[in-house]
């Protein structure tokens, strides 16, 4: 039973347009929610989250949406570069399980320039 | 200079074997994590430690263990190995107090069981 989804296995973007990748998750004891970005032969690596309290967060060209009532989040990235060509997990964490990351499984960015 | 490091970082062993996967961060974190990604590229915790608490995620199978010899490494032991164990094991660690739950991930280890 797949608490984060990603239902987007990939998505292709031309550079210097927006990317937007989508999770949906099911439990509501989620507090926080993460993005990842993974290289082949690479661990993931943080991106940006969000608290379950806000409903924006941006970082430079990244910015997270959280729509709490529709248990959805987005990850927009602004202008894309080929360099964003990776995959990106999303991850949700509950404080008072120890803090361990749900997954999503994941959607593989392709920027083409 | 790596935060989170394991070895090795491709393991091929036979059915029934038994192997261990090192884990080590000089992040001066207090917890660390051990992740499985199958072949469906799905990431999934196993485990969660700190010097005060080991929680395990209720799927994980009793022949998988952590070991934790100090507060800078966390070991998985794996016993009587399965072909179903074939995946890559990601360990990851996490800063105290952390608020959001981000962690800092190793490179992986790609197991293969044949």
């Amino acid at each position: 039973d797949q608490q984060v989804k990603q239902n987007s296995p990939s998505l292709s973007v031309q550079e210097g347009r927006i990317s937007i990748l989508n999770c949906d998750y099911t439990n509501s004891m989620f507090d926080y929610f993460l993005w990842y970005k993974k290289y082949p032969a690479e661990g993931p690596t943080f991106l940006i989250s969000i608290s379950s309290i806000k409903d924006k967060n941006e970082d430079g060209r990244f910015t997270v949406f959280l729509n709490k009532s529709a248990k959805h989040l987005s990850l927009h990235i602004v202008p894309s570069q080929p360099g964003d060509s990776a995959v990106y997990f999303c991850a949700a964490s509950e404080g008072n399980a120890g803090n361990m990351l749900t997954f999503g499984g994941g959607t593989r960015l392709m920027v083409k320039p | 200079d790596t935060a989170v490091s394991q070895t090795p970082k491709y393991l091929v062993t036979q059915m029934g074997n038994d192997k261990s996967i090192k884990c080590e961060q000089n992040l001066g974190h207090d917890t660390m994590y051990w992740y499985k990604q199958d072949s469906k590229k799905f990431l999934k915790i196993m485990f969660s430690y700190n010097n005060k608490e080991l929680i395990i995620n209720e799927t994980v199978p009793n022949r998988f263990s952590p070991k934790s010899p100090d507060k800078a490494h966390l070991n998985l032991h794996i016993n009587s190995l399965e072909l179903g164990d074939s995946a890559v094991y990601f360990c990851a660690s996490s800063p105290p107090n952390t608020v959001n739950g981000e962690q800092y991930f190793g490179p992986g280890t790609r197991l293969t069981v044949t």
